[in-house]
């Protein structure tokens, strides 16, 4: 079974800093998504960035990037430049395309930008 | 914009109590979801739904029943709540057809079981 672990309960850097969330899974699989959500105090889990596992460019969205490492089944996630606005939970998840479209989730990380 | 609103942010419920918690989207997905966020464990799944009257367990289904009798609208129903049951409760939904579409989440509703 799939399985993905976030090793950081929480983690907190000053503004402006740049922070890395790591995220390891573990799969038998050949091709498959990764994804990044976060989710804002009282506020709605959103989408932060998605990687193709056979798609050897790390994905990047603004000040959001990954580093993917396939044969580590590693998949950080960078924040540049970190405003108070990233301060939340984020979740890594992994997704099996045969799957059904269900996500395997990890514990998450609660990240804290301090001013 | 993609939308999904859930019926209530907060409930409180009593032993015992028949539960209904609803959730409807506004962008003709097919594929809906609801999970359970408890700290330290993540996401899980209770179930999904992948078209009208059509349901698959999740990884946590017992306790839990759904019903989806409008392609918007996906309820999550506590037979008998129970003080294990007090949790937070995401629903989501997304597309069918490509795998990796991203799945818009609703703003949640704590529920407390007394």
């Amino acid at each position: 079974a799939q399985t993905v672990t976030q090793s950081q309960p929480e983690m907190s850097v000053q503004e402006a800093e740049t922070v890395t969330l790591s995220c390891t899974y573990d799969t038998s699989e050949n091709n498959y998504y990764l994804f990044w959500y976060k989710q804002p105090p009282s506020r709605q889990m959103i989408l932060v960035i998605r990687q193709e596992a056979y798609k050897q460019q790390n994905a990047t969205e603004n000040r959001f990037s990954v580093n993917f490492q396939k044969a580590a089944k590693s998949f950080s996630l960078k924040i540049s430049d970190s405003q108070l606005g990233d301060t939340a939970m984020y979740f890594c998840a992994f997704m099996n395309p045969d799957s059904n479209y269900q996500l395997i989730w990890g514990a998450g990380t609660k990240l804290i930008i301090k001013p | 914009d993609v939308k999904v609103t859930q019926s209530s942010r907060y409930l409180v419920k009593r032993t015992g109590e028949k539960v209904f918690l609803e959730c409807v989207q506004d962008m003709d997905h097919e594929n809906m979801f609801w999970y359970r966020q408890d700290p330290g464990l993540g996401l899980r799944l209770i179930y999904f739904s992948y078209d009208v009257k059509m349901k698959e367990k999740g990884d946590i289904p017992e306790g839990y029943s759904v019903s989806r009798e409008k392609k918007e609208r996906f309820s999550l129903i506590l037979e008998s709540a129970s003080t294990n049951q007090t949790s937070m409760y995401l629903c989501a939904s997304s597309l069918a057809g490509a795998a990796g579409e991203t799945q818009y989440f609703g703003p949640g509703t704590r529920l407390l079981v007394l």
